[in-house]
C-alpha cells in the first residue's frame, strides 16, 4: 500500500525566505507525482506535475524535484510572499491505481 | 475552460435525509474522481470513473453511498440516508487518462461541496 508523508504539518517563515517542502512515498513504482495548493475553503489547484521519467519541473518561483529511488519529492519556493500562504499537498499515482495524497503542509508566510 | 463545476457549494441537512452532489468535469476529460476531505483523514478517494464506467469504488464507505456517471459531462454522488459522520467536503476531479500505459494526466479539482449533516 502506497503511503505519502509530508512533514512538518505546518511551517511559518518570514517573507522573502526560500523554502523547501518535503514529500516522501513508500512505493517507488510511480507514474507521476503532482503538487497542489489549497487555500482555505477552496478546492485544490494543480501547481506542478512530474512524470516518473522526469527529475524536475519548474513554474515561475516554484521548482519541484523527484527522486524515485529514494521515494522523495521536494517543492522549492523562491522568495516567498504572503500570498504563498496555503496548504501544499503532494500526490503520487501508480499504474491503474488510486492517486494517494499526503495530508499537506500548511505554510504561513509572515509579512 | 470553465474547470470542474460542482453543486451545491454548501449543503446542510438533517440526519436521514438524502443528499445528492453534482459534478460537471472538464470537457474532453475521460476520467472523473470523487474525493472526500476531513481534518482527521485528509483526502480520501471514494470512486473513480473512466469513460463513464466505474473502475474502482473500493473507497466508498458503505452502501449508503452511490455514484453514477450517465454521460461524459455529468456525475452524481448520492448519500441515502445521510449521517452526521458524513459531514465533510466532497470534491470532484477530472483528468485525461492516457490510453497507452493507462496512467492519468494532470488532475483538476472543483471547488468542493461542503456537507453538514445535523
Amino acid at each position: 500500500k502506497q503511503e505519502v508523508t509530508q512533514i512538518p504539518a505546518a511551517l511559518s517563515v518570514p517573507e522573502g525566505e526560500n523554502l523547501v517542502l518535503n514529500c516522501s512515498f513508500t512505493d517507488s513504482a510511480i507514474y507521476n507525482l503532482q503538487w497542489f495548493r489549497q487555500d482555505p475553503g477552496k478546492g485544490l489547484t494543480s501547481l506542478l506535475l512530474i512524470q516518473s521519467s522526469q527529475r524536475e519541473q519548474t513554474s515561475g518561483r516554484l521548482n519541484a524535484s523527484l527522486d524515485k529511488s529514494s521515494g522523495r519529492s521536494t517543492l522549492y519556493i523562491a522568495a516567498s510572499q504572503p500570498g504563498d500562504s496555503a496548504t501544499y499537498l503532494c500526490a503520487v499515482h501508480r499504474a491503474n491505481s488510486k492517486l494517494t495524497f499526503g495530508k499537506g503542509i500548511t505554510l504561513s508566510v509572515r509579512p | 475552460d470553465a474547470g470542474v463545476i460542482q453543486s451545491p457549494r454548501h449543503e446542510v441537512t438533517e440526519m436521514g435525509q438524502e443528499v445528492t452532489l453534482r459534478c460537471k468535469p472538464i470537457s474532453g476529460h475521460n476520467s472523473l474522481f470523487w474525493y472526500r476531505q476531513t481534518m482527521m483523514r485528509g483526502l480520501e478517494l471514494l470512486i473513480y470513473f473512466n469513460n463513464n464506467v466505474p473502475i474502482d469504488d473500493s473507497g466508498m464507505p458503505e452502501d449508503r453511498f452511490s455514484a453514477k456517471m450517465p454521460n461524459a459531462s455529468f456525475s452524481t454522488l448520492k448519500i441515502q440516508p445521510s449521517e452526521p459522520r458524513d459531514s465533510a467536503v466532497y470534491f470532484c476531479a477530472s483528468s485525461r487518462r492516457r490510453l497507452a500505459g493507462g496512467f492519468f494526466g494532470e488532475l483538476f479539482f472543483g471547488e468542493g461541496s461542503r456537507l453538514t449533516v445535523l
